[in-house]
C-alpha cells in the first residue's frame, strides 16, 4: 500500500523552462513533507520541505506547493538547469503508533533537463 | 566533515550466502536509519535506531534480515541467507532528530549496491 505516490516515473524538460514534479498522498495524518534529490551513485540529499500549516515554501529556484484538500504537493523548479537532472523523491511524515515520526518516501521521478 | 560512510559500495554474491552491510553515521547524530531502494517501491525504511536502540523494525522484510548497532559509530545490516529478490541499493542515513521532524534532516550515505545471483 503506497501511501506516497509519484505517478510520473520520468520527466523531460528543456533548459530554462519550468519543471513540475508531482506527489500524491493518502494518509491525512501526514503533517510534514520533504523533497530529496538523488544523483547517480550518490545518496539522496535534502532539498526543501513544507509543514502542513503552510501551502507554499520557496527557496531560490525551488518552490513546493501543498494542497491539503487534494492531498497533493508539487515541486516547481524555475528556471530548470542541466544540473537539476536527478531523481527526486517526495516524502511525508506523520506520528505513527509508538509516538515517533515515520518518514514515507515515494518511488521517485527522474528529471532530465536538456539544453 | 565526513558524511555517512557505507561499505561495501558494491557486493555481488550467490543465493544462500550471508551478506553484511556496514555503516558509520555522522558523529553526534543519534538516529540511524537503514533504507532499501528498488525501482518499484522507491525508498523503503527497513529499521531505525535511536541512541543505538532499535525503535521501529516493522519494515524488515523477513527474519533473514537483521540489524545491529553495537555503538554510536557503527551499524550493520545482515541478510542470511540472501536471495535474488534482495538485490537492491541499501542506504544508511543518520540525523540529529527523528525523521520527518522539522529539524530531522536525513543525511544519506552513498549506498551499497547488492546483487544476489
Amino acid at each position: 500500500d503506497q501511501q506516497v505516490k509519484q505517478n510520473s516515473p520520468s520527466l523531460s524538460v528543456q533548459e530554462g523552462r519550468i519543471s513540475i514534479l508531482n506527489c500524491d498522498y493518502t494518509n491525512s495524518m501526514f503533517d510534514y513533507f520533504l523533497w530529496y534529490k538523488k544523483y547517480p551513485a550518490e545518496g539522496p540529499t535534502f532539498l526543501i520541505s513544507i509543514s502542513s500549516i503552510k501551502d507554499k515554501n520557496e527557496d531560490g529556484r525551488f518552490t513546493v506547493f501543498l494542497n491539503k484538500s487534494a492531498k497533493h504537493l508539487s515541486l516547481h523548479i524555475v528556471p530548470s538547469q542541466p544540473g537539476d537532472s536527478a531523481v527526486y523523491f517526495c516524502a511525508a511524515s506523520a506520528k505513527f503508533s509508538g509516538g515517533y515520526n515515520k518518514l514515507i518516501f515515494g518511488a521517485g521521478t527522474r528529471l532530465a533537463v536538456h539544453p | 566533515d565526513a558524511g555517512v560512510i557505507q561499505s561495501p559500495r558494491h557486493e555481488v554474491t550467490e543465493m544462500g550466502q550471508e551478506v553484511t552491510l556496514r555503516c558509520k553515521p555522522i558523529s553526534g547524530h543519534d538516529y540511524l536509519f537503514w533504507y532499501r531502494q528498488t525501482m518499484m517501491r522507491g525508498l523503503e525504511l527497513l529499521i531505525y535506531f535511536n541512541n543505538n536502540v532499535p525503535i521501529d523494525d516493522s519494515g524488515m522484510p523477513e527474519d533473514r534480515f537483521s540489524a545491529k548497532m553495537p555503538n554510536a559509530s557503527f551499524s550493520t545490516l545482515k541478510i542470511q541467507p540472501s536471495e535474488p529478490r534482495d538485490s537492491a541499493v541499501y542506504f544508511c542515513a543518520s540525523s540529529l532528530a527523528g525523521q520527518g521532524s522539522p529539524t530531522g534532516e536525513l543525511f544519506f550515505g552513498e549506498g551499497s549496491r547488492l546483487t544476489v545471483l
